[in-house]
């Protein structure tokens, strides 16, 4: 069991849908941060949030559409994914000052594939 | 760019003790060693972390050494539950939220 929840366990779309990601905390931490993992791969940072705003975009096309709209809550919007988008996406939280000092909470990550 | 080096992959027996290295020779005196865990198909599991002095909890142990470029974790008695990708991150001190930079890990295959 982690301290962040992810939703949904694994997703299923098609290049037309449109769907989301969601990840939610209680722990009362103020960054939160997604990932994406392909199959036998490290984990590679997407977006970092820090107190709701956008503070790090790793260049991530648009397709992928992240919000934060509390500091409990990240969402991650998608949008016409092409099939290599497939892979596990994972969220994390962590207290934003003194990060030296503040590990990253993983949730378990939604399976998603692309079809 | 990897700011970590640890073996592709370890063996170790079942109820001896594990002991993962990392090279880190180019840290900053204000960076951080990190210590996480994936076990298939679930998210990394932090481990343990450390600046300077070696530290110790419930899960492991960390050693570094003094002059700060390498460190080792030590899995007491190892279990076939931790087996898993090991990955060992160095990450810089201060304010603001930064992620972290996963390398590629070592594997870690308990034996029994």
């Amino acid at each position: 069991d982690t301290e962040v929840t992810q939703t949904p366990k694994h997703l299923v779309m098609g290049m037309t849908n449109k769907k989301s990601l969601k990840c939610e905390q209680h722990m009362g931490h103020r960054a939160m941060y997604w990932y994406k993992q392909k199959a036998k791969k490290p984990p590679e940072l997407m977006f970092v949030y820090s107190y709701e705003k956008l503070s790090i975009n790793e260049s991530v096309p648009s397709r992928f559409s992240p919000e934060c709209p509390n500091s409990s809550l990240l969402n991650l919007h998608l949008h016409a994914l092409q099939p290599e988008d497939s892979a596990l996406y994972l969220c994390a939280s962590s207290q934003e000052w003194n990060r030296g000092n503040s590990p990253l909470h993983f949730g378990n990550g939604t399976r998603l594939t692309v079809t | 760019d990897a700011k970590t080096t640890q073996p592709p992959s370890m063996d170790c027996a079942e109820g001896r003790a594990a002991n993962l290295p990392c090279n880190h020779s180019t840290i900053s005196g204000n960076e951080y060693v990190y210590w996480y865990r994936q076990i298939h198909s679930q998210g990394p599991q932090y481990i343990i972390h450390g600046l300077k002095n070696n530290e110790t909890n419930e899960m492991a142990s960390l050693i570094i050494t003094e002059d700060r470029k390498s460190s080792t974790l030590i899995l007491p008695h190892a279990t076939l539950r931790d087996t898993a990708v090991y990955y060992c991150i160095v990450r810089v001190g201060g304010g603001g939220a930064d992620g972290l930079t996963f390398g590629k890990g070592t594997h870690l295959i308990i034996q029994p």
